[in-house]
């Protein structure tokens, strides 16, 4: 089973600031990642996939990197609506499709 | 649009079983898999298994082989998920996901509510 381990756990930010967001996988995963945003009561939502491309609707703000173990989710300039827990996603070994255990970007 | 329309919380006791129901809208239904992924109190998501309703056989994570069944009724557009044997580490919101790409189950692009699972004697 691929563990993603995302770091930091938490990220302390004011609007306006730079997020960069990691993500590192146990073995190679090729390009084969997401990223996810969740709220507090609601389902994640997809932002990046394959690595490096916005889903539908995703701000251009919003951009990804990264191959086969190392991964970054960059925010360039933070929204108030960009707090939230972000999470990655691997789908190149499954079953099972697995997850990191989040990054918790709050407003500083 | 997509929606997918999950069923109501439930409160079950330890060794029960539950049955959650996804009831998707407003799209291709057959082709695109449906998952389940549950998120225990506090942050992380466990993806449990998955449907492809045209194809009909599931997949399933190690960890829940053996408890899970996931099935689907093309008829109505619904898929579901049983669990069996609850304990109270099955506290928990699960979710229905449908997958972004026909044939797949790469990403998740489109989300049920959630459920809130409760496991308590």
């Amino acid at each position: 089973e691929i563990v993603l381990t995302q770091s930091p756990a938490t990220l302390s930010l004011s609007p306006g600031e730079r997020a960069t967001l990691s993500c590192r996988a146990s073995q190679s995963v090729d390009s084969y990642l997401a990223w996810y945003q969740q709220k507090p009561g609601q389902a994640p939502r997809l932002l990046i996939y394959d690595a490096s491309n916005r889903a539908t609707g995703i701000p251009a703000r919003f951009s990804g990197s990264g191959s086969r173990t190392d991964f970054t989710l960059t925010i360039s300039s933070l929204e108030p609506e960009d707090f939230a827990v972000y999470y990655c996603q691997q789908r190149f070994h499954w079953p099972p499709i697995t997850f990191g255990q989040g990054t918790r970007l709050e407003i500083k | 649009q997509v929606q997918l329309m999950q069923s109501g919380a439930e409160v079950k006791k330890p060794g029960s079983s539950v049955k959650v129901s996804c009831t998707a809208s407003g799209g291709t239904f057959s082709t695109y898999a449906i998952s389940w992924v549950r998120q225990a109190p506090g942050p992380g998501l466990e993806w449990m298994g998955g449907i492809i309703p045209l194809f009909g056989t599931p997949n399933y994570a190690q960890k829940f082989q053996g408890r899970v069944t996931i099935t689907t009724d093309e008829s109505t557009s619904t898929a579901y998920m049983e669990l069996t044997s609850l304990t109270s580490e099955d506290t928990a919101v699960y979710y229905c996901a449908r997958a972004s790409d026909s044939g797949t189950y790469y990403y998740f692009d489109y989300w049920g509510q959630g459920t809130l699972v409760t496991v308590s004697s």
